[in-house]
């Protein structure tokens, strides 16, 4: 069965430094990797996704994710943080490319300081 | 990108009584929807399959027949809470599989029963 591990429920950066949430998977075949952003209360925002090919993926709002199969990690990275960042993200990982019907993590929390 | 709405974004109902959830894809033909439950400050955990047209897939441990599922046409699915309880508020969102391997998540759906 697939899952999702997201390690760090809580991190907390200052505005304007750079970001790293971690994700690592299980999943016997290829992965097909997401990221989604949520704010409280509202629905989901896809961020970026990996299917193939170049394993740095650029999404939106200055994110982006690598995929390494070494590691089983899909980690997100923002170089510098806006404060409008603060929100609870979500990886998740998809059986093919039916993205509909994914295992998400636990999610993390984002806090940005002034 | 598919506009998924859900209604009503948020609603109290007594306990026993039944509640009905509605995810409408406003300008794409869904023949599958998808049903989550997330409870505060946990992930999304799949509930089931809605499939247009037959009966909906659910997952391991979601009670079927209290959590009705019917997807009459293409843009729209319901859940219905039957008989709910207060262990069943939670915050329920339905999302559409895109064409281009992307889901698109409605904004949710608060329950809460008293």
């Amino acid at each position: 069965a697939q899952s999702v591990t997201q390690p760090d429920i809580h991190i907390t950066v200052s505005e304007g430094a750079s970001l790293e949430l971690r994700c690592n998977y299980s999943y016997g075949a290829t992965p097909y990797l997401f990221w989604y952003v949520q704010s409280p209360g509202q629905g989901l925002q896809l961020l970026l996704k990996y299917f193939s090919g170049d394993t740095l993926v650029q999404g939106i709002k200055g994110f982006e994710a690598e995929f390494k199969r070494s590691q089983s990690s899909f980690n997100l990275r923002k170089p510098s943080v806006h404060w409008s960042d603060a929100a609870e993200y979500f990886c998740a990982v998809a059986h093919n490319t039916n993205a509909g019907k994914s295992t998400f993590g636990d999610g993390t929390t984002l806090t940005v300081k002034p | 990108g598919a506009v998924v709405s859900q209604h009503p974004s948020w609603v109290i109902c007594k306990s026993g009584t039944s509640v009905k959830i509605e995810c409408r894809s406003l300008d794409f033909q869904a023949t599958t929807m998808f049903w989550y439950r997330q409870f505060p400050k946990q992930s999304l955990m799949l509930m089931a399959t809605s499939n247009e047209g037959s009966k909906a897939t659910y997952e391991q441990g979601v009670e079927k027949d209290k959590f009705l599922i019917n997807h009459a046409s293409l843009t729209l699915s319901t859940l219905t809470v039957t008989s709910a309880h207060p262990e069943d508020s939670s915050f329920y969102i339905c999302s559409v599989q895109g064409e281009d391997t992307e889901a698109f998540f409605g904004q949710g759906t608060r329950l809460t029963v008293v």
